[in-house]
Parts: structure tokens; C-alpha cells; sequence
């Protein structure tokens, strides 16, 4: 199956600082979201992203689908982006279920 | 804005009990999943559910689990004897069609004793 990895693992900033997070994968895939896991363990959906470049706010992502990787930018860090970033991706020959990376831990200081 | 609501929100079963996750979906959403997650580590997929049958499901997913979408809105993951390795986040999800944005409920933290 498919492989998809993040990096870093673990991140620790101060407030307002930017920074930028990296998911490979190792096949075609049809289908790429980023999440932001909170304390409480909800996912939150932060973008639907097989391609191109989105904007919400302080943050952005892009996929470069040919080349098999996503970025995703936080900019202005704030205390309230800490937790877990997730990359999660569906390979395009497998059916429609998510495989997700193992995450990078984000801790933002005040 | 419409969401993936699970009930309970915390479940502690004794082990050997059977246990049963409570999901409904966004209402005009076709494809439903349950994933679970072990604390600290990854999310992993155990099933997906379409056209009121399983299309997909992970090596997890053995005859211990079973899935049911009994009515038009609920979606359910029946754990049965329970042990102590089940202990888990449990995450249902759903998505309108195989190639839109899926979006996950709050999570049913199952804790095994």
C-alpha cells in the first residue's frame, strides 16, 4: 500500500513565527487532506488539496501531485495551532479509503 | 453547517463485552468509514461502507467487528468481546461521493478494562 510520511515529527515555536510542513507519498493519489488534530482529539479539516495551491486565513497548502509531495504553511503562529497535523491521502488505483501519515506534533509557546 | 455526529462521546466496557459506536453521517453523504486511532499513534482505516454493503476493509477489520447502517441515518460499529487492545479512539467519517472531501465526527473514546 501506499506510504505517506510527514516531517517533522515534532516542531516546537515561538508565537508568531512561521513555519512549513511536509507530507510525501509514495504513489499516485486521487485525493489529499490536511487535518489539524486539537487536545480534545477532534480532526479538523483544514484542506481538501489533490492539487494546486489553497489559502485560509494565516494558513496555505499546496500539492505537487507529479512530484508526490504537500506543503502545508502556517504563518503568524498563534498558541491555538498547537496539536497534531495530519496528512492523509487516498491512493488512486485503492478504492476511496484515507491512509494518513503518522502526523507532526506542533507546539506553539507563548 | 452540516456535521458527522458520534454517540457515545467516551465508552468504558469490561473486557469480553460487546459494544456498539453510534454514527450518523451528513445526510446526503453515500460513503461512510470508521477509522480508529491508539493512543499517540496514527490514524488507521478499518472499513468503509457503500451502497449498504462493506466495500473496503483493513486486516484490523476481522469477524470481531462488524458495521451496520440500520436505519437511513445511523451508521454503527459493533466491537465484540471486547479486549484490552481495542482501547481507542474510534473516528466515523463520510463523504458525499469516492472522490470528495471526507469529513470525521468528534471521535468515541473507548477505553477497555
Amino acid at each position: 500500500g501506499i506510504q505517506v510520511e510527514q516531517s517533522p515529527p515534532d516542531l516546537i515555536l515561538q508565537e508568531g513565527a512561521n513555519s512549513t510542513l511536509r507530507c510525501n507519498f509514495s504513489d499516485s493519489v486521487n485525493n489529499l487532506q490536511w487535518f489539524h488534530q486539537n487536545p480534545w482529539g477532534q480532526l479538523i479539516n483544514l484542506f481538501y488539496i489533490p492539487s494546486g495551491t489553497k489559502q485560509n486565513g494565516r494558513l496555505s497548502a499546496t500539492t505537487v501531485a507529479t512530484e508526490r509531495y504537500s506543503l502545508l504553511y502556517i504563518s503568524s503562529s498563534q498558541t491555538t495551532d498547537s496539536g497534531v497535523y495530519f496528512c492523509a491521502v487516498v491512493e488512486e488505483t485503492s478504492g476511496s479509503r484515507l491512509t494518513f501519515g503518522e502526523g507532526t506534533q506542533l507546539t506553539v509557546n507563548p | 453547517e452540516p456535521e458527522v455526529t458520534q454517540t457515545p462521546s467516551h465508552q468504558v466496557t469490561q473486557m469480553g463485552q460487546e459494544v456498539i459506536l453510534r454514527c450518523v453521517p451528513i445526510s446526503n453523504h453515500l460513503y461512510f468509514y470508521w477509522y480508529r486511532q491508539i493512543l499517540g499513534q496514527k490514524v488507521e482505516f478499518l472499513v468503509s461502507f457503500y451502497n449498504n454493503e462493506i466495500s473496503e476493509k483493513s486486516e484490523i477489520f476481522d469477524d470481531q467487528f462488524s458495521v451496520e447502517r440500520p436505519d437511513g441515518s445511523n451508521f454503527t460499529l459493533k466491537i465484540r468481546s471486547t479486549k484490552l487492545e481495542d482501547s481507542a479512539m474510534y473516528f466515523c467519517a463520510s463523504r458525499r461521493d469516492s472522490n470528495t472531501e471526507a469529513f470525521f465526527g468528534q471521535g468515541t473514546r473507548l477505553t477497555v478494562v
